[in-house]
């Protein structure tokens, strides 16, 4: 299995900020994801964070919005840009390993004003 | 287009009894399925991965089964206490490796 560590576990921000969502994996990984989970729905998968190269976005997020990076192995960050009370959500670090499966951080649970 | 459904959205049940979640998807080609738990305003918990190839997977007092032709599979929790409250999410991968999720059970245990 994989313990991912993710940091702030929450945040109130204000509209117009910007905040960065660290996540960390005990173990090198070979996919990493960043999922949001707005207030009651299920997870909607923001993207694949690529090590050394360019997110991979899914329909409706942008890098502009969601800046992605992803140094080496065992860590990304996600920032959500430009802050809005709609971005109000968990978001969620997940990582693939061993024969597909799936494993997720604690999330960071993001109130904007 | 693979659709995953999860029946009941929630579901109360007294402390001590067995009980069965269940989670349809509509086209059999899939790659695995796996079973989470989340707690409120948390992250989610691996609970079982069943592959493709696999018909069950057990872990304490949880079995998930897998039905590909029939496109469902279930959760059972045996001896149910109120610590297993929570909602229970399944998710496919499908065979392009997109991982399509349920929309959860939300599960209460009274003591």
């Amino acid at each position: 299995s994989a313990v991912i560590s993710q940091k702030p576990s929450r945040d109130i921000c204000q509209r117009g900020t910007s905040l960065t969502i660290q996540c960390q994996v005990d173990s090198q990984v070979t996919m990493m994801f960043w999922y949001r989970q707005q207030p009651g729905q299920s997870l909607t998968l923001i993207a694949t964070a690529n090590q050394g190269s360019e997110a991979t976005y899914e329909s409706g997020f942008v890098i502009d919005k969601f800046p992605i990076s992803r140094p080496n192995l065992t860590f990304s960050t996600l920032t959500v840009s430009n802050m809005s009370p709609e971005d109000s959500s968990i978001y969620l670090c997940s990582a693939g390993v061993r024969a597909g499966e799936l494993f997720f951080g604690e999330g960071s649970r993001l109130t904007v004003l | 287009k693979q659709e995953v459904t999860q029946i009941p959205a929630a579901l109360s049940v007294p402390e001590g009894e067995n009980l069965v979640l269940n989670c349809s998807f509509t086209d059999s080609a899939i790659y695995n399925l796996q079973w989470f738990r989340q707690d409120p305003g948390k992250g989610l918990t691996s609970l079982l991965l069943i592959q493709s190839s696999q018909r069950e997977q057990t872990s304490g007092r949880l079995n998930a089964s897998l039905d590909k032709s029939s496109g469902r599979s279930t959760l059972y929790i045996a001896a149910s206490q109120p610590g297993d409250s929570a909602t229970y999410l399944c998710a496919v991968k499908d065979s392009n490796y997109q991982l399509i999720w349920g929309a959860g059970t939300k599960l209460i245990i009274k003591p």
